[in-house]
C-alpha cells in the first residue's frame, strides 16, 4: 500500500526551530516529488513547495521562499520541512502529498495525514 | 500569476440532489493542469478529478469535471451523505500550484 505517514502533532514557542517529516513506503520514493501543503485553522490549501527526492531539487511558493525549508533524505525515504524561527502565525496542518507527473497531469495522488503546528508563547 | 475563483461558497443541498460546483480560472488554462479535490472534516484531501474530466482510481463515477480555457465545473449527480464535504480546484503551471478557496457542500 502507498502510504505518506507525517510526523506527529508539535507545540512550540515563537522563534523556537522545527522540522517535521513524511515518510514515504510501498513505492520508489525517489521516482515521485513531495509537495507540502498548509492548511490554517479554518482556511483552504495552500501550496508551499515541492521536492524532487532523487535530487533534492525543491521549488517554492512564492509565498513561502525564504520562511521555510523543504528538504530529503532518499535513503530513508522521507521528506522534511522545517523552520528556522518559528511564529506565531505559523500555527497550521501542513500537508505532504506524492506529487505524480504523468501525461502531462501534474497533481497530489496519495497524501499524509497531516502534521497540526501550534505556536504560542 | 493566475488566480483561482470558486463559487458559490457554500452550496446547501439534500442528499439525493445535484451539485454543481464552478471554478474559473484568471485567465486560460490548459484543461490537463485542472484537478479537484475533496476534503471532509478532520481528513487530508483526496485527489477526485485530473485532466478537468479524468476520475482519479477509485472515484465514483457520480463525480464528474468538465470546462476548458477559464471555466471549469465539478458535478455529483446524486448527492450521498459522505459527500458532503469541502471541494477545491487545483491548478498546475510554471512549476507552481494554486488551489481556489473551495467550495462547502453542506447538508440542506
Amino acid at each position: 500500500e502507498v502510504q505518506l505517514v507525517q510526523s506527529g502533532a508539535e507545540v512550540k514557542k515563537p522563534g523556537e526551530s522545527l522540522r517535521i517529516s513524511c515518510k514515504g513506503s510501498g513505492y520508489s520514493f525517489t521516482s515521485y516529488w513531495i509537495s507540502w501543503v498548509r492548511q490554517m485553522p479554518g482556511k483552504g490549501l495552500e501550496w508551499m513547495g515541492n521536492i524532487d527526492p532523487s535530487d533534492s531539487y525543491t521549488n517554492y511558493s512564492p509565498s513561502f521562499q525564504g520562511h521555510v525549508t523543504i528538504s530529503a533524505d532518499k535513503s530513508i525515504s522521507t521528506a522534511y520541512l522545517q523552520w528556522s524561527s518559528l511564529k506565531a502565525s505559523d500555527t497550521a496542518m501542513y500537508y505532504c502529498a506524492r506529487r505524480i507527473a504523468a501525461r502531462g497531469y501534474y497533481v497530489m495522488d496519495v497524501w499524509g495525514q497531516g502534521t497540526t503546528v501550534t505556536v504560542s508563547s | 500569476e493566475i488566480v483561482l475563483t470558486q463559487s458559490p461558497g457554500t452550496l446547501s443541498l439534500s442528499p439525493g440532489e445535484r451539485a454543481t460546483l464552478s471554478c474559473r480560472a484568471s485567465q486560460s488554462v490548459s484543461s490537463s493542469y485542472l484537478a479537484w479535490y475533496q476534503q471532509k472534516p478532520g481528513q487530508a484531501p483526496r485527489l477526485l478529478i485530473y485532466g478537468a474530466s479524468s476520475r482519479a482510481t477509485g472515484i465514483p463515477d457520480r463525480f464528474s469535471g468538465s470546462g476548458s480555457g477559464t471555466d471549469f465545473s465539478l458535478t455529483i449527480s446524486r448527492l450521498e451523505p459522505e459527500d458532503f464535504a469541502v471541494y477545491y480546484c487545483q491548478l498546475y503551471g510554471s512549476s507552481l500550484f494554486t488551489f481556489g478557496p473551495g467550495t462547502k457542500v453542506d447538508i440542506k
